[in-house]
Order: structure tokens, then sequence, then C-alpha cells
């Protein structure tokens, strides 16, 4: 099993629809989760993190996690055409390191 | 303003012949790491420093080495780099190990080996 599961996608949504990316983890001990998005070429940039189970709102973007369920995920609201990119989870383990998922590639359509 | 900066942009090199990728920051960040990222794949850890003390990823190959000469720089050699070792290398840094760090990326050097 993978330590971070994302679905690869690509997911299509149209402009100004709500997209929904997910992400699950295989080490119940982790305790912050981050999401980062990635365009084509281009290094990770960090949209949030969350470390407490519920809801943490940001703008258009909302984070929700779920310890118990040991899943995590991104909610981007109003969805924009140059929100299209690929959407990286990524867990910071009991020990520290940060695992990274593959990624869900979004694509927003005018 | 820039504030982890990776050069060059892209590298390329010939299949064999040692190559360098350099990473600076300007944060002050206690830690530095170097990942691999192939396409369409997660970036994969290679080491991480905190401050000089070096840890390396069981899976690793030997040829990756790194150094870290001062608190603001860190770089990757590839001593004999194969066409496998065609990627994007991105450096990233934190202000310490820990569940709240959150890790702020440079822009990435692409390699490619002929």
């Amino acid at each position: 099993q993978k330590e971070v599961e994302q679905n690869s996608g690509p997911l299509s949504v149209p402009e100004g629809a709500i997209a929904s990316l997910n992400c699950t983890y295989s080490d119940r001990g982790s305790q912050s989760f981050f999401w980062y998005r990635q365009y084509s070429g281009k290094s990770p940039e960090l949209i949030m993190f969350i470390y407490s189970n519920g809801d943490k709102e940001d703008g258009r973007f909302t984070a929700q996690l779920n310890k118990a369920s040991q899943y995590v995920s991104l909610l981007i609201r109003d969805s924009q055409p140059s929100d299209s990119a690929t959407y990286l989870c990524a867990v910071n383990t009991p020990s520290g390191d940060m695992r990274f998922g593959a990624g869900t590639r979004l694509t927003v359509k005018p | 303003d820039a504030m982890v900066i990776q050069n060059p942009r892209y590298q390329v090199t010939q299949f064999g012949k040692p190559v360098t990728l350099s990473c600076s920051q300007t944060l002050n960040h206690n830690v530095m790491y170097w990942y691999q990222q192939k396409s369409s794949q997660a970036p994969k850890l290679l080491f991480h420093y905190y401050d000089k003390d070096f840890n390396n990823e069981a899976d690793t190959p030997d040829n990756f080495q790194s150094r870290r000469p001062n608190t603001s720089f860190c770089f990757l050699d590839i001593r004999s780099p194969g066409l496998g070792d065609a990627a994007m290398y991105l450096c990233a840094t934190s202000r310490a190990y820990g569940q709240d760090q959150p890790q702020h990326f440079g822009d990435g050097t692409r390699l490619s080996i002929l």
C-alpha cells in the first residue's frame, strides 16, 4: 500500500464549479497534512495545511480532514481556468518526513 | 522575491559525466531537502539535512551525493548519471523538522541526459 494515495485523474470541471480532490494515507500516526499545487514544469507551491479534524477554509479553498478514516480532501469553489494544475497531497509522518502522493491533475474548462 | 533558488533551471549532461545541482535559500531555515520527481510521479525524497546533520534515504542510489557547506547552500552531486536519472530535481527547506513544518520549494532543475 502506498503511503499517500490520490486519484491520478484527470479531473475535469467546468468553470465556476466545485472541484473535489481526495487523498488517503496509511500511517495512522500522521498529524499534519498539506496540499500543494504544481503547474506543469514548475515546482510545488503550498496552498493549505491542516492539523485538526474538520474543515479549514482559506478563500476559495477548503481542506477537510478525517483522521479516523485517514482521509483528507481539498475543495476548490468557483473553479477558474487558472486552477488547472496538478494537486499534490503531502503528509508529515511521525518521524517528520514528508511523503507525497502522485498528484491529481485538474482541468477547469472555460 | 525568490527564497529558495535553484541553479541552473535546465541542465543537460552526457551519460556518465558528473553533474552538480545547486540550491540556496534566504529563509535561514535549518532543514534542506533534495527530491527527485519524474513525470506524473510524486516527488521522491533523496536526502535531507538538519543544519549539517545529513540523512540519507535508504533507497537513494550511491550515485547521488550531497553537500551542505553552510546554512544557505546545498548541492546535489550525481557522480555518473544514467538515462534513468533524467528528472526534475527539487530543493526544499523548512524551519525545522516536525509535524507542523511546511516545506518551501525552489523552482527546480530539470536534468536531461544525452
